[in-house]
């Protein structure tokens, strides 16, 4: 079956260390894989995409790498922040899917001071 | 730019009503508008599709004479929730896309909290 998994148990971090969250999927062939921030009770915000033939794209703080043969996004967070707190997407955009977003479940990022 | 708002915020409704939700994007113009449920602590679930002027694509499962979707302009798209029942309270989000290529970022609405009692 078709799976995108993250992890599930919140990310508990210090401030100021690298936050790595994981993206893992089975069964898909994404041309591109998407990361979104959610705040409680607010709609997703679009942080970065990566085409399958990129391995890596960076934007300020935030880098994200995608291997399609381990079939797995990390997503990095440098010098965190406390107000990087929230939770993380991943979406694939699945092509014969009709370029639509499947997403994960995300994962809880805190960051304490 | 690319802002997209929702409204209401939140509603809580009777069962057996029908309840409204309006996706606009406030300074673009949208081909395309996704509406997605999400339930507690889980993912985003898409649940139609919809392009200017035709009508909407619904997802596997998904009732289509009970959400009603109309994307009558270019900036409006609506989610008619009708004859509520309370397993239809979720968090309704609405999704814009100035145009169809697969790249093009899709904007996100704040988000509708539906309360069916």
């Amino acid at each position: 079956s078709q799976k995108i998994e993250q992890n599930s148990e919140a990310l508990n971090i210090q401030e100021g260390k690298t936050a790595t969250l994981t993206c893992n999927y089975t069964n898909y062939s994404p041309a591109y894989l998407q990361w979104y921030r959610q705040d409680p009770g607010r709609g997703p915000v679009f942080l970065l995409l990566i085409r399958e033939n990129e391995k890596e794209k960076r934007k300020e703080r935030l880098k994200v790498t995608f291997d399609t043969t381990l079939k797995q996004s990390l997503f990095h967070i440098t010098a965190s922040q406390p107000a990087d707190s929230a939770t993380y997407l991943c979406a694939l955009d699945i092509m014969e899917y009709g370029n639509k977003l499947v997403f994960g479940a995300g994962t809880i990022l805190r960051v304490k001071s | 730019g690319a802002v997209v708002s929702q409204h209401p915020s939140w509603v809580i409704c009777k069962s057996g009503t029908s309840v409204k939700i309006e996706c606009r994007s406030l300074d673009f113009q949208a081909t395309t508008m996704f509406w997605y449920r999400q339930f507690p602590k889980q993912s985003l679930m898409l649940m139609a599709t919809s392009n200017e002027g035709s009508k909407a694509t619904y997802e596997q499962g998904v009732e289509k004479d009970k959400f009603l979707i109309n994307h009558a302009s270019l900036t409006l798209s609506t989610l008619t929730v009708t004859s509520a029942h309370p397993e239809d309270s979720s968090f309704y989000i609405c999704s814009a896309k100035r145009t169809s290529v697969a790249t093009d970022t899709q904007y996100f609405g704040p988000g509708t909290r539906l309360t069916v009692l």
